[in-house]
């Protein structure tokens, strides 16, 4: 079946502008994960969705980075006013409920590079 | 310090070798550990999962956790080129039960 999908694969920019990274979770999972992965910090949680439930935001870097999930599906990951640090590949993953024991799926992310 | 701790290579072994990564962890709250597996410019997919100190096995892989010392490991017996990718260890917790992750081995298995 059909796994997790980021769009697009590959992001350049320039910085200060804005970005926005789609993910297509895994049909049938209420819950969503954003991670980023970068040289110096390795795989860091960002943000996660469960349900209708209001958003675990305790990861995001700053008040630049949000994201939004739309009708318990598609989650879009928006960056503000993006700088050089912010390079990185943004993962998104789903789980069927988000308990310990799920297995997270992850998509092949989206390689950002803000010139 | 982080949470997890993870041997950083890169390490490179002949096709056959036996391989041992591993982990340490410090949080006590941990109590389930992962290994992820990710192909250059792919997302990571798990490997193997365990919750019980001991062994766990499957087919060319096993995984170990000792939660007396904080110790994870992954061994993989009869490495192939094929297994040549890089190896995260993780576990679940915080507040939205998000994965922790190691920074990675990579791993290459020369033919």
């Amino acid at each position: 079946g059909a796994g997790v999908s980021q769009s697009p694969s590959n992001k350049v920019t320039e910085k200060g502008k804005d970005v926005e990274l789609r993910c297509d979770p895994i049909s049938g999972h209420t819950a969503l994960y954003w991670y980023r992965q970068s040289l110096g910090q390795g795989l860091e949680f960002l943000i996660y969705f469960q349900g209708n439930s209001a958003p675990d935001k305790s990861g995001l870097p700053s008040d630049r980075f949000s994201a939004e999930r739309t009708g318990g599906s598609v989650s879009t990951l928006t960056i503000q006013r993006t700088q050089q640090e912010d390079s990185a590949v943004y993962l998104c993953a789903s789980s069927l409920t988000g308990r310990d024991t799920d297995t997270q799926y992850f998509g092949p992310g989206t390689r950002l590079t803000v010139l | 310090q982080k949470e997890v701790e993870q041997d950083p290579g890169p390490l490179s072994v002949p096709e056959g070798a036996i391989v041992s990564l591993n982990c340490t962890y410090s949080n006590s709250a941990f109590q389930y550990f992962m290994w992820y597996r990710q192909y250059s410019r792919k997302g990571p997919e798990l490997l193997m999962y365990t919750y019980s100190s001991g062994n766990k096995e499957d087919g060319r892989f096993t995984a170990q956790v000792d939660k007396s010392s904080k110790y994870i490991s992954l061994f993989i017996r009869d490495s192939q080129p094929s297994d040549s990718a890089t190896y995260l260890c993780a576990s679940p917790g915080g507040s939205a039960r998000q994965l922790t992750f190691g920074s990675g081995t990579q791993l290459t298995v020369l033919p």
